[in-house]
């Protein structure tokens, strides 16, 4: 089946460290993209990437880094620079190599992450 | 600016009943896409409906219609009939096609739909 899959599901973080979460995907998509999810609001969007090895910053990039070295894998590393992590991360991927958001952009399960 | 509104936080509606989600959207640009998503309990977003800025038609698809109003900037989304299976968060976003946002899907804040029995 095709999709996108994150993991963990859940994941708990202690202060101070660093923490990856990983986005696959097998729809030879080649636009991918971290969005963040806080309670009672929509989506901020993190990072996204166009094609491989090359990534753009989002609204809310500040804490957090990704790399892009596989088509598709997007891995989103949350840094103790992130002064309020805990929230819902959401991967999505999308056709196209503008990664421009008039994509319909496919959304992964999510990972959910809670700094103790 | 660019925003997507959604007044309406919370809807409570009994099953069988037809409810309406409103989005009001903002923007200068003449092409753009609006999309619904629905986030049920689980978290993942699902994709329900791409619009481009040209295609003012009403879609309906089973249970599910959407109009599209440029002229008062308005992609609300009815569904018909309810059911319990409804209940999620349903989330209007706006795409535009230039500048800082291409990369973005601009969101709404959501509304919470709970159908009851």
């Amino acid at each position: 089946d095709g999709g996108i899959t994150q993991s963990p599901k859940y994941l708990f973080r202690k202060e101070g460290q660093n923490v990856t979460l990983s986005c696959e995907q097998n729809l030879n998509h080649d636009a991918m993209y971290w969005y963040r999810q806080d309670p009672g609001q929509g989506l901020r969007l993190i990072y996204y990437s166009q094609i491989v090895n090359d990534f753009q910053k989002g609204d809310i990039a500040e804490g957090y880094s990704v790399s892009r070295e596989k088509k598709e894998s997007f891995p989103l590393t949350v840094t103790s620079a992130q002064k309020n992590p805990t929230a819902f991360y959401l991967c999505a991927s999308s056709t196209g190599t503008s990664g421009r958001s008039t994509d319909t952009q496919y959304f992964g399960p999510g990972t959910r992450l809670t700094v103790l | 600016a660019q925003k997507v509104t959604q007044a309406q936080t919370e809807i409570s509606v009994v099953e069988k009943e037809d409810v309406t989600l409103d989005c009001v959207y903002e923007t200068r640009d003449t092409t753009y896409y609006l999309f619904w998503y629905k986030q049920p309990p689980s978290g993942e977003l699902v994709f329900l409906i791409r619009r481009n800025s040209f295609d003012e038609q009403n879609e309906i698809s089973g249970r599910y219609s959407w109009n599209f109003q440029k002229s008062t900037s308005s992609f609300n989304f009815t569904i018909t009939a309810s059911q319990v299976v409804d209940s999620a968060v349903y989330f209007c976003a706006l795409g535009l096609t230039w500048g800082g946002s291409q990369g973005n899907l601009i969101f709404g804040k959501g509304t919470k739909l709970s159908v009851k029995p």
